[in-house]
């Protein structure tokens, strides 16, 4: 079956535009995460969805970045007026359920973002 | 503060020797635990998780609460092993931490 597709793949944006980043969790799944990849490091926490409930958005590094899910499927992640700092590759993830005991998560392959 | 410390970035072995990555962490309460794994030009996916106490292709990896480890192994390396390799820990809520990620070589 098909699983989590992310869109676009690439982006290059230059500082101080606005980009907008698609995931499509498959189909049914109840929970949404996203992350920051920096170069080097393991995937950071932004923010989790379960249904089109923003439940934690605790990782969300500055009010510029704003995720949202308004049916309960699929997700954009907002960023405004991009800075160097924000280059990275964005991961989403869905999960069919969230209970202790079956939090595996299927992730998709990521948008790598620059910006220059 | 709930962390996770991988302290090697790089593990080089040759096939069929023992490997074992390591995994610390800090978290006050009971968490799960988790390795994902990343092959070249794949998405991150699960490995194992500590409650499901099985071995994946192989892969073991036992919770030291006292050690606060979750250490992974596998006694006979492969070559298709050659991956990046995260643990994970997820505490009470929603939020999963990863640490940066050990880079498994290994050599035919």
């Amino acid at each position: 079956g098909a699983g989590v597709s992310q869109s676009p793949r690439y982006k290059v944006a230059k500082r101080g535009q606005d980009v907008a980043l698609r995931c499509d969790p498959i189909s049914g799944h109840v929970s949404l995460f996203w992350y920051q990849q920096a170069l080097g490091q393991g995937p950071e926490f932004l923010t989790y969805f379960q249904n089109e409930a923003q439940l934690d958005k605790s990782g969300l590094p500055s009010d510029r970045f704003f995720a949202e899910r308004p049916e309960g499927s699929v997700s954009t992640l907002k960023i405004q007026r991009t800075q160097q700092e924000d280059s990275a590759v964005y991961l989403c993830a869905s999960s069919p359920r969230w209970d202790r005991g079956l939090g595996e998560q299927y992730f998709g392959p990521g948008t790598r973002l620059t910006v220059t | 503060a709930q962390r996770v410390t991988q302290p090697e970035k790089l593990l080089s072995v040759f096939k069929g020797a023992p490997v074992e990555l390591k995994c610390n962490y800090s978290y006050s309460g009971s968490p799960e635990l988790f390795w994902y794994v990343q092959y070249s030009r794949q998405r991150l996916q699960l490995l194992l998780r500590h409650i499901s106490r099985e071995s994946i292709k192989g892969f073991t990896a036992d919770l030291n609460k006292g050690e606060t480890s979750f250490h992974l192994k596998k006694p006979f390396a492969q070559e298709e092993d050659s991956a990046m390799y995260y643990c994970a820990l997820r505490g009470g809520g929603f939020k999963t931490i990863f640490g940066a990620g050990t880079r498994l070589f290994v050599k035919a």
